[in-house]
């Protein structure tokens, strides 16, 4: 079964600073897409980038992007200038060839004006 | 275009009992997926419904059920209640393997 591991249970930035949340998987599949959501405190989780195994080049979204490194199995998003909306759950999920979808159990990220 | 709805908000339960929760798709959107959300965890994958048929399933027991209308509006059952499913309940509903989109949740209490 694939697993999704976030290791940084709660990271902090400062505003206007650039912060890198990090994620790694498990899987041996070779088609699959990998996503990071965002949970505010008021628990709608929203989607933030996507990112498809087959593309090399790494996704960006604004001040969102994520370095993808397929081999080392890894997927982390870096937020630049980080804004206090920013403030959020942060999970990293992957999707399987099968359409079914794994979560990580999430960072909390804090923004310090 | 009112995104994915959930009903009802909230939700008090107690142990033995059953309890059916709502889910109302993108437009759009033909896959409505369920997760259970623990306090400081995440999502965990309950199943999946596309066509009114259930196309995957996570780890949950038996006592999870679910349905899909032809609407492609979803419920989810959960019967003989324990503690331990005390929750949020998340659906999520895509078009087939595009992204998904979550709706508000259910929270689940049950005492």
């Amino acid at each position: 079964a694939q697993t999704v591991t976030q290791s940084q249970p709660e990271m902090s930035v400062q505003e206007a600073e650039t912060v890198t949340l990090s994620c790694t998987y498990d899987t041996s599949e070779s088609d699959y897409y990998l996503f990071w959501y965002k949970q505010p405190p008021s628990r709608q989780m929203i989607l933030v980038i996507r990112q498809e195994a087959y593309k090399q080049q790494n996704a960006t979204e604004n001040r969102f992007s994520v370095n993808f490194q397929k081999a080392a199995k890894s997927f982390s998003l870096k937020i630049s200038d980080s804004q206090l909306g920013d403030a959020a759950m942060y999970f990293c999920a992957y999707r399987s060839e099968g359409n079914q979808f794994y979560f990580g159990t999430g960072t909390s990220l804090t923004v310090i004006p | 275009d009112a995104g994915v709805t959930q009903s009802p908000t909230h939700l008090i339960k107690t142990r033995g009992q059953q309890v059916t929760l709502r889910c109302s798709p993108k437009s759009g959107h033909d896959t409505v997926s369920w997760y259970q959300q623990a306090l400081g965890q995440g999502p965990q994958f309950i199943f999946q419904y596309y066509e009114e048929e259930e196309r995957q399933r996570g780890n949950f027991p038996d006592r999870f059920s679910g349905h899909q209308f032809p609407n492609y509006s979803s419920e989810l059952n959960v019967n003989a209640l324990l503690l331990g499913d005390s929750a949020l309940y998340l659906c999520a509903s895509s078009f087939w393997g595009n992204e998904q989109f979550f709706g508000p949740g259910t929270r689940l209490t049950v005492l």
